[in-house]
C-alpha cells in the first residue's frame, strides 16, 4: 500500500545534542510537510517543500531544518534540542495544491533529556 | 491569518448513539476547503470528511457527515451510529485554495462508551 512512513516512532535525544527525524513516502506526491504537535495543541506547521522548493514559516525557530534529497524522503534536523522541543512531529504529503488533503504518516515522539 | 476554533476540548458519547462535534472558523476568503481528521491513540492521522467551499451540499461518508453554515462559518461534525474504534481526537482543519497549507484547531477528543 502507498504510505508514508516516519522513522523513529520514538525518539529520545540529549539536550543539545543534534538529532534527525525522518519520513519517506511511496505516493509520488509533489509536497511534504513537517509539523509540530504538542500535547492539547493544534498541529503547528513548520514548513514545507513544493518539489524542491522550500518553504519555512515565518515562526519557526532556526534551529529547526529541513532536507529533502529526492522526491520520496524528508529530513527534519534539530540542531541544538531544547527541553521545549519534546513533542510529536507529523510528516504529511499531499499531490499538488493539498485540496484533496493530506497524507499523514505515524509521527515520531521526540522526547528531550 | 485564518484561525480554526473547536470550543469542545473532550466530548463523550455511548455506542449507537450520535454525536455532534462543533468547529468554526474565521476568514475573509472565498475559496477554501475544510477537513475533518481522525488521530486515534498512538496511530496515524487520517481524513474523515471534506468539503468544498464552493459546494452548498454537505459532504457525507457513510456514518459521517458535516454541518456545513458558509455565513456563520460553522463546520460540525455528526458521527452516527457511534463504534467503539470511532474513539480518537478529531481535528478540524482549514485550507485557503492555492495555498497548500491546512491550519488545525486543537482538536476534540472523543471517547465511545460501550
Amino acid at each position: 500500500d502507498a504510505m508514508v512512513i516516519q522513522n523513529p516512532r520514538y525518539q529520545v535525544t540529549q539536550f543539545g545534542k543534534p538529532v534527525t527525524l525522518s519520513c519517506s513516502q511511496t505516493l509520488n506526491h509533489n509536497v511534504m510537510y513537517w509539523y509540530q504537535q504538542k500535547s492539547s495543541q493544534a498541529p503547528k506547521l513548520l514548513f514545507h517543500y513544493y518539489d524542491k522548493d522550500f518553504n519555512n514559516e515565518a515562526d519557526t525557530p532556526d534551529n529547526f531544518q529541513s532536507r529533502r534529497p529526492n522526491t520520496s524522503f524528508c529530513f527534519l534536523d534539530i540542531r541544538s534540542p531544547g527541553l521545549g522541543d519534546a513533542a510529536m512531529y507529523l510528516c504529511a504529503t499531499s499531490s499538488r495544491g493539498g485540496s484533496g488533503g493530506y497524507t499523514f504518516g505515524s509521527g515520531t515522539r521526540l522526547t528531550v533529556v | 491569518a485564518q484561525t480554526v476554533t473547536q470550543s469542545q476540548p473532550e466530548m463523550s458519547v455511548q455506542e449507537a448513539e450520535t454525536v455532534t462535534l462543533s468547529c468554526t472558523y474565521d476568514t475573509s476568503e472565498s475559496n477554501y476547503y475544510l477537513f475533518w481528521y481522525k488521530q486515534p491513540p498512538s496511530r496515524q492521522m487520517i481524513l474523515v470528511i471534506r468539503q468544498e467551499a464552493y459546494k452548498q451540499q454537505n459532504a457525507t461518508e457513510n456514518r459521517f457527515s458535516v454541518n456545513f453554515q458558509k455565513a456563520a462559518k460553522s463546520f460540525s461534525l455528526k458521527i452516527s451510529d457511534s463504534q467503539l474504534g470511532d474513539t480518537a481526537m478529531y481535528f478540524c482543519a482549514f485550507m485557503m485554495g492555492g495555498s497548500e497549507k491546512l491550519v488545525f484547531g486543537k482538536g476534540t477528543k472523543l471517547t465511545v462508551n460501550p
